[in-house]
């Protein structure tokens, strides 16, 4: 069984550029999580989508950063335009219908330079 | 919101040896504990959950244990090996039970 999937794994961008991050959830996960992991604030949760909704948008830093899930299997994050500190690990994260647990995808390594 | 603080920051074990790292979390109305094993380029990884209605939970040599009154809970490690070499994160449910949050990460050294 798949887990959480992430595009691309690495990603090298001039300041300015637009970046788009892509996930596709576990099967039948009904939520779905973008978090941002730096040294500084380690793990940070950026937005929470539940069926395709988004329901808690409170730490997406700046109208820079975008989310969008337009299916249950595929949700993508945008920053337009990227600036040096947008530099961080992104992971997407999926969740089932009335579970606690948390899956995790392997990351997006995003350098701005 | 809630706040978790998360100790120590990095922990040194030899192998065999037992390894604590313990959480506190801020707002009583959490009820959901999990803690996660990150490996370096990979994501965070489940390993083990408790919820606010058992005090301790045991699965081979990873157990957890949960002071509710306290707001803190923590993680024993037994018989480490130098596989269990990773970061390792808390975290407790946000007041809605919708999200996760983070404590800052313990990183483990297990040598042999």
């Amino acid at each position: 069984d798949a887990g959480v999937i992430q595009s691309p794994r690495h990603e090298v961008t001039e300041m300015g550029q637009e970046v788009t991050l892509r996930c596709k959830p576990i099967s039948g996960h009904n939520s779905l999580f973008w978090y941002r992991q730096t040294m500084m604030r380690g793990l940070e949760l950026l937005i929470y989508f539940n069926n395709n909704v988004p329901i808690d948008d409170s730490g997406m830093p700046e109208d820079r950063f975008s989310a969008k899930m337009p299916n249950a299997s595929f949700s993508t994050l945008k920053i337009q335009p990227s600036e040096p500190r947008d530099s961080a690990v992104y992971f997407c994260a999926s969740r089932g219908q009335g579970a606690d647990e948390q899956y995790f995808g392997p990351g997006t390594r995003l350098t701005v330079t | 919101g809630e706040n978790v603080e998360q100790h120590p920051s990095t922990l040194s074990v030899q192998e065999g040896d037992s390894a604590v790292i313990k959480c506190t979390y801020s707002d009583s109305a959490s009820n959901y504990f999990p803690w996660y094993k990150q490996e370096l380029g990979k994501g965070p990884q489940l390993i083990i959950d408790i919820r606010s209605n058992v005090g301790e939970k045991k699965d081979q040599r990873i157990a957890v244990t949960l002071n509710k009154t306290a707001k803190h809970f923590s993680l024993h490690i037994t018989e480490t090996q130098p596989e269990d070499s990773a970061v390792y994160f808390c975290a407790a449910s946000n007041q809605a039970g919708t999200a996760l949050i983070f404590g800052k990460g313990t990183t483990l050294s297990v040598s042999s």
